[in-house]
């Protein structure tokens, strides 16, 4: 089974500033893909960013990018230019695929606090 | 724009009541998923179904059932409410086959007490 962790139930940035968030993973898979996901106060989940493991390059999305290190199984975010409205809990995921369909395992999230 | 709709936002129920959790999707989606949100553990997946009238469990699914007889709704059914089934729940849905691998539609959550 699959397992995804999040070593940083917390972590704080000032406005404007870069932050970090990360994550480890364990599989013995080859092909799959890494989500990071955002849930703001209005609980609604978004997706930031999603990358896929044979593909060497980091995924970019505006001001979101990761730093994936397969052999190392880590998959952090990196948030640039830190925003207000980036506050909000993040979560990492797993997808494997399946014949059958896929299922998507979460780690236990990193609640990011952007102060003024 | 695409929605995942639960229909309620905050419940609270007594011990032993049989609680519905309801979940609609409009993206005509093949897969859905319930899962539970709790502080310090992430989401957990209870069940979930790749097509209608089928369901497969999930990491934690003791104390659940699930029910889907149309394509659009994915029904969480708590049996006999406990105290430890307090917690967000929360809907999702994916296309099938590589589709699914750009993730998941999530509703908004259904923040469940039970007393």
């Amino acid at each position: 089974a699959q397992t995804v962790t999040q070593s940083q139930p917390e972590m704080s940035v000032q406005e404007a500033e870069t932050v970090t968030l990360s994550c480890t993973y364990d599989t013995s898979e080859n092909n799959y893909y890494l989500f990071w996901y955002k849930q703001p106060p209005s609980r609604q989940m978004i997706l930031v960013i999603r990358q896929e493991a044979y593909k060497q390059q980091n995924a970019t999305e505006n001001r979101f990018s990761v730093n994936f290190q397969k052999a190392a199984k880590s998959f952090s975010l990196k948030i640039s230019d830190s925003q207000l409205g980036d506050t909000a809990m993040y979560f990492c995921a797993f997808m494997k695929w399946e014949t059958s369909g896929s299922r998507l395992t979460f780690g236990e999230g990193t609640q990011l606090t952007v102060n003024p | 724009d695409v929605k995942v709709t639960q229909s309620s936002r905050y419940l609270v129920k007594r011990t032993g009541e049989k609680v519905f959790l309801e979940c609609v999707q409009d993206m005509d989606h093949e897969n859905m998923f319930w899962y539970r949100q709790d502080p310090g553990l992430g989401l957990r997946l209870i069940y979930f179904s790749y097509d209608v009238k089928m369901k497969e469990k999930g990491d934690i699914p003791e104390g659940y059932s699930v029910s889907r007889e149309k394509k659009e709704r994915f029904s969480l059914i708590l049996e006999s409410a406990s105290t430890n089934q307090t917690s967000m729940y929360l809907c999702a849905s994916s296309s099938e086959g590589k589709l699914a691998n750009y993730g998941y539609t999530f509703g908004s959550g259904t923040r469940l007490t039970v007393v």
